[in-house]
Order: C-alpha cells, then sequence, then structure tokens
C-alpha cells in the first residue's frame, strides 16, 4: 500500500516549458487535489476533483489545468511555465468526512 | 472569501516546555478543522475537530474547538526536539465536501 505517489521529485524547466505532474493513490480515495506551497505560506490549492472525470477550480487555477480520466489518477499540466511557478507542489486525496493524505512532493522550479 | 489566521508565526523554546498554538477562521459553511504537522516533507495529519468543547488528545498533543469564537488551539506539553515542525491549521468548508483552507502555519523550534 503506497498511498500517495507523485512522479517527478524534483524538475527545472524553462519559462515557456510544458509538463505535467502525476498523482497516484491506491486508497480507492474519491476526492483528490492539488496544492503549492511557496516559502513562509501554507499549502494554496489550485485545483481538485471530487471524482472520475469530475474537475474544478481552487483559489489559484490561473496557468494550470488537471484531468482526472482513472479514478486513482490526477495530472497536473503546466502548458507554458512562468517563472512565478516555481514551488513545491504537493497532491493529496481523501475519502471524506475523514482527513487529506498528502503525497511526498514534488519541487518544481522555472527559470 | 475564507480566512484562516495562525498565531505565533514562530516560535523557540526549550525542551519540556509547553507551546499553544492558535488558529482563529472565517470560512463559509464550516464543517470541521484539521491540525497538520509539516517537517520538511509532506504534511501529516494530527487532529480533526468538528465539535465544540470535546478535546482530542494523542500524546503530548491535544487540540479544542470553539465554533462560536471560530478558533482552535493546539497544545503540546513536554516539547521534544522531535515537536520541531511547522504546524498547519485547516478548517473546511465550502461548497465542496472535503475543500480545506491551509492557515500559513507556525514554526515551532524546540531547543535541547
Amino acid at each position: 500500500n503506497a498511498g500517495v505517489t507523485q512522479t517527478p521529485k524534483f524538475r527545472v524547466l524553462k519559462t515557456g516549458q510544458s509538463m505535467t505532474l502525476l498523482c497516484a493513490q491506491d486508497m480507492n480515495h474519491e476526492y483528490m487535489y492539488w496544492y503549492r506551497q511557496d516559502p513562509g505560506m501554507g499549502l494554496r490549492l489550485i485545483h481538485y476533483s471530487v471524482g472520475e472525470g469530475t474537475t474544478a477550480k481552487g483559489e489559484v487555477p490561473d496557468g494550470y489545468n488537471v484531468s482526472r480520466l482513472k479514478k486513482q489518477n490526477f495530472l497536473l499540466g503546466l502548458e507554458s511555465a512562468a517563472p512565478s511557478q516555481t514551488s513545491v507542489y504537493f497532491c493529496a486525496s481523501s475519502y471524506p468526512p475523514s482527513e487529506q493524505y498528502f503525497g511526498p512532493g514534488t519541487r518544481l522550479t522555472v527559470t | 472569501e475564507d480566512k484562516v489566521v495562525q498565531s505565533p508565526l514562530s516560535l523557540v523554546v526549550h525542551e519540556g516546555d509547553t507551546v499553544t498554538l492558535n488558529c482563529s477562521y472565517e470560512v463559509t459553511n464550516f464543517r470541521s478543522l484539521l491540525w497538520y504537522k509539516q517537517e520538511k516533507k509532506a504534511p501529516t495529519f494530527l487532529f480533526m475537530l468538528t465539535s465544540s468543547g470535546i478535546e482530542k488528545k494523542s500524546g503530548r498533543l491535544s487540540s479544542i474547538l470553539d465554533k462560536k469564537e471560530l478558533f482552535s488551539i493546539l497544545n503540546i506539553t513536554a516539547t521534544q526536539t522531535g515537536d520541531s515542525a511547522v504546524y498547519l491549521c485547516a478548517p473546511g468548508g465550502g461548497t465542496s465536501y472535503g475543500k480545506l483552507t491551509f492557515g500559513q502555519g507556525t514554526i515551532l523550534t524546540v531547543h535541547p
């Protein structure tokens, strides 16, 4: 039982490049979330999904897209990376009303 | 707009001290409040609070919620160096069940 996994763990992008972050969970959770965490700040919700095939915007969705084609996977895409997207990205999953379980994070640097 | 304020922002204590971390919130359609501990990696779950006045305990940690005054506290007694971490408060509410709003966190440093 791996819980929540994220790939890659680290990535460096140049401005304008695109990439996809993959989140996978093996707990059969309905809900999945993507957060970003910047220095001195808590986690801010980017997008979330309440079930396979559904997604919704969070607090800071601009510049990101997501897809939930399979229940166990939640993908976060950056179409044209910007330096402001340098951050640590966390994926989480839950089966409300219980707590969210977090993945190990992806450290992204955009130069 | 949902709002979460944690205080203090940082705290330095010595082993054996007792600390109290505060979290005040304004969240639409409040459902629960969660506390997480983060040590340079993924946040790990500590407590979920849904009812006022009922203390939850886990070892040296305890937490309580006041839904009338819109705040929660996290207490840590007999602190240890392993308690050094960022403590995050996250009330949940809004139109979508399970959605959390995180505070900026309290950085706790425990010296030997």
